[in-house]
């Protein structure tokens, strides 16, 4: 088993739309979580870090389940700026990062 | 600008030359990591360093590679004999101690012929 899966993609939705992308993990000792945005051929970019109570960032929400080893991520009012590769990332020792493979969203007009 | 920076930003090299990257870090950013990044794929963890401490090391690095941070600033990355599987993008990031958000640099684009 991968140590964190994340649903393949590609995810095509119209503007206004509201997405979800979903992510587990491996390691019940992370202590850390995060979602990155990439853009094409560009570096990652932290989005949010993820808190067991949940956290929201105007449009962006994410979600930690401990207990299920699980993460999400909601996108309320999709703009077409928010077309990326959205990378799930787990804390491993040490504080480096293992990350899921991403998971690709385009916003259509 | 202020944030982690890499050099070259792209390499092109042939089977079984050396080559070297460098990666600056945010000032005071005392945890330094290097990833691998291919096509349709995360990044994938390579090694990491607390201040000149080199810490842990990924299976993936193999004996080709090998990274350094002398004085605890900026790093390098070298692979020996380069093959065409060390293709790849070639990440630094840095953090301040802790579990703390990790700043990517822009990366460096390795092409092996």
């Amino acid at each position: 088993r991968k140590e964190v899966e994340q649903d393949p993609g590609p995810f095509n939705v119209p503007e206004g739309a509201t997405v979800a992308f979903n992510c587990t993990y491996s390691n019940s000792a992370s202590q850390s979580f995060f979602w990155y945005r990439q853009d094409c051929r560009k570096e990652p970019k932290l989005l949010m870090s993820v808190y067991s109570s949940g956290n929201e960032d105007g449009r962006f929400t994410a979600q930690l389940n401990r207990a299920s080893q699980y993460i999400s991520l909601l996108i309320r009012d999709s703009k077409l700026s928010d077309s990326a590769t959205y990378l799930c990332a787990v804390e491993r020792s040490g504080y480096a990062l293992n990350f899921g493979k991403g998971t690709s969203l385009l916003v259509t007009p | 600008d202020t944030g982690v920076s890499q050099d070259p930003r792209h390499k092109i090299t042939k089977r079984g030359q050396n080559v070297t990257f460098r990666c600056d870090p945010i000032s005071e950013h005392n945890r330094l990591y290097w990833y691998r990044q291919t096509l349709g794929q995360g990044p994938e963890f390579l090694t990491y360093f607390q201040n000149e401490a080199q810490l842990e090391k990924s299976r993936l690095l193999s004996d080709r590679f090998s990274a350094e941070r002398p004085k605890g600033s900026f790093s390098t990355l070298e692979i020996q004999r380069t093959e065409q599987g060390d293709s790849a993008m070639y990440l630094c990031a840095s953090s301040p101690a802790g579990p703390d958000t990790q700043y990517f640099g822009p990366g460096t684009r390795l092409t092996v012929l």
